[in-house]
């Protein structure tokens, strides 16, 4: 199975601050028809998980454009470029070009 | 607006069976692949299994293999999963979800205990 690594596993930001969470692959998430299966998802306290990105850098509807996406290969990264309180929660990345899908192991970011 | 609304959790013990239903609407379900995640509790996701649209493909994580089994009805909205020979290590929150996971349902809890 593909072991999806983030860190930091913890991460407090402060309001307004800029923040980042690595995302790193056993191995590379290239399908065979080109396209990086690399999501990031969002979860908030008592709330199921919500995508952010697909694709490593395509937001999703409705989401603030704070958040970006980047990466290739085996290393990817999400970044929020001012925290807001609402950005609280837990932040999985995931891949889906094998199977199973798996996902990192979460980031939970909490404001200082 | 995409809805997806699990159901048939609960309380069974160790070596039981339960079979959770996911209700869906807006969205085209019958074209959609469709999958099941999961979340033990205070602990981060884990794929449990996928199907393809016409329900003659489906893939499991090795730890469920045998033991549980994913379908699908097209005419009714609806997926399904039948879980036998739950362990202690199954519980967990049960979501279903389209495909990427751009929607989720608001899960269903699953606990095996004695």
């Amino acid at each position: 199975d593909i072991v999806m690594t983030q860190s930091p596993l913890s991460l407090p930001v402060t309001l307004g601050q800029p923040a980042s969470i690595s995302c790193r692959s056993s191995q590379s998430v290239v399908h065979s028809d080109g396209d990086t299966r690399l999501n990031w998802f969002q979860q908030r306290p008592g709330q199921s998980p919500r995508r952010l990105i697909h694709e490593v850098s395509t937001r999703d509807s409705g989401v603030p454009d704070r958040f970006s996406g980047s990466g290739s290969g085996t290393d990817f990264t999400l970044k929020i470029s001012r925290v807001e309180a609402e950005d609280v929660g837990v932040y999985y990345c995931m891949q889906y070009t094998h199977w199973p899908h798996t996902f990192g192991q979460g980031t939970k970011l909490e404001i200082k | 607006e995409v809805q997806l609304v699990e159901s048939g959790g609960g309380l069974v013990q160790p070596g039981g069976s339960l079979r959770l239903s996911c209700a869906a609407s807006g969205f085209t379900f019958s074209t959609s692949w469709m999958h099941w995640i999961r979340q033990a509790p205070g602990r981060g996701l884990e794929w449990v299994a996928n199907v393809n649209p016409d329900g003659g493909g489906k893939q499991y994580v090795d730890s469920v293999k045998g033991r549980f089994t994913v379908s699908r009805d097209n005419a009714q909205n609806s997926l399904f999963l039948q879980m036998n020979s739950l362990r202690v290590e199954d519980t967990a929150v049960y979501y279903c979800a389209t495909n990427a996971g751009l929607n989720w349902g608001q899960g269903a809890l699953v606990t095996v205990s004695s």
